[in-house]
């Protein structure tokens, strides 16, 4: 059973366009998170979710809006897309990180943006 | 503040050993590496708590030294499962910090 999901795996779409990336954990975690990963695997934290509710929302162009129906599922929208928007996507989850030192992180397979 | 790793790459021999540093302008009360092969997901290799403890994970170790606010990855006759790159990360307010990250590449 895979842990973390994500689709799609690639997507490839014209500036301007609207983009949804799903995310889905079997691991029970509550807290799940969207790095971005630009061209130089520079690996940079977005947005993270505790039981549903925002904890951690970077400096990120409100184009980028993160939806969690659930604590199983974390979903990122991404409206206007840009070609600096082109990077790969993980998606991670946890169990809540309490206290100073944080816990494992899995991540999902990641997706490919790219913005032509 | 993002930690500072290096070196940014190493190119090793199937056997050798190599040290991975991650330092922090500010207190580290943890450091966390992953690694990530080509074309995958990061994968949690271990976390190091504050008090110096090593822990280990087959032929990886990892060192953590608060008070230098520095922590050192040793990967002992490096196999080529070993390729990737290491990131280091820190917990800062519930979210973890990367490092750049230093490619390792194992030839055979």
């Amino acid at each position: 059973d895979t842990a973390v999901s994500q689709t799609p795996k690639y997507l490839v779409t014209q500036m301007g366009n609207d983009k949804s990336i799903k995310c889905e954990q079997n691991l029970g975690h509550d807290t799940m998170y969207w790095y971005k990963q630009d061209s130089k695997k520079f690996l940079k934290i977005m947005f993270s979710y505790n039981n549903k509710e925002l904890i951690i929302n970077e400096t990120v162009p409100n184009r980028f809006s993160p939806k969690s129906p659930d604590k199983a599922h974390l979903n990122l929208h991404i409206n206007s897309l840009e070609l600096g928007d082109s990077a790969v996507y993980f998606c991670a989850s946890s169990n809540s990180p309490t206290g100073v030192y944080g816990n494992e992180q899995f991540f999902g397979p990641g997706t490919r943006l790219t913005v032509l | 503040q993002q930690p500072v790793q290096s070196p940014q790459a190493v190119i090793l021999r199937e056997g050798e050993d190599a040290v991975i540093n991650c330092s922090s302008s500010k207190a580290l009360y943890s450091v966390h590496w992953y690694r990530q092969k080509h074309g995958e997901a990061p994968v949690f290799l271990m976390i190091l708590l504050k008090g110096g403890e090593q822990k280990g994970h087959d032929k990886i170790s990892a060192s953590f030294n608060e008070k230098k606010q520095q922590s050192s990855l040793y990967l002992t006759a490096s196999q080529l499962s070993y390729s990737g790159t290491y990131f280091c990360g820190k917990n800062q307010g519930g979210k973890l910090i990367f490092g750049q990250g230093t490619e390792l590449s194992v030839k055979p």
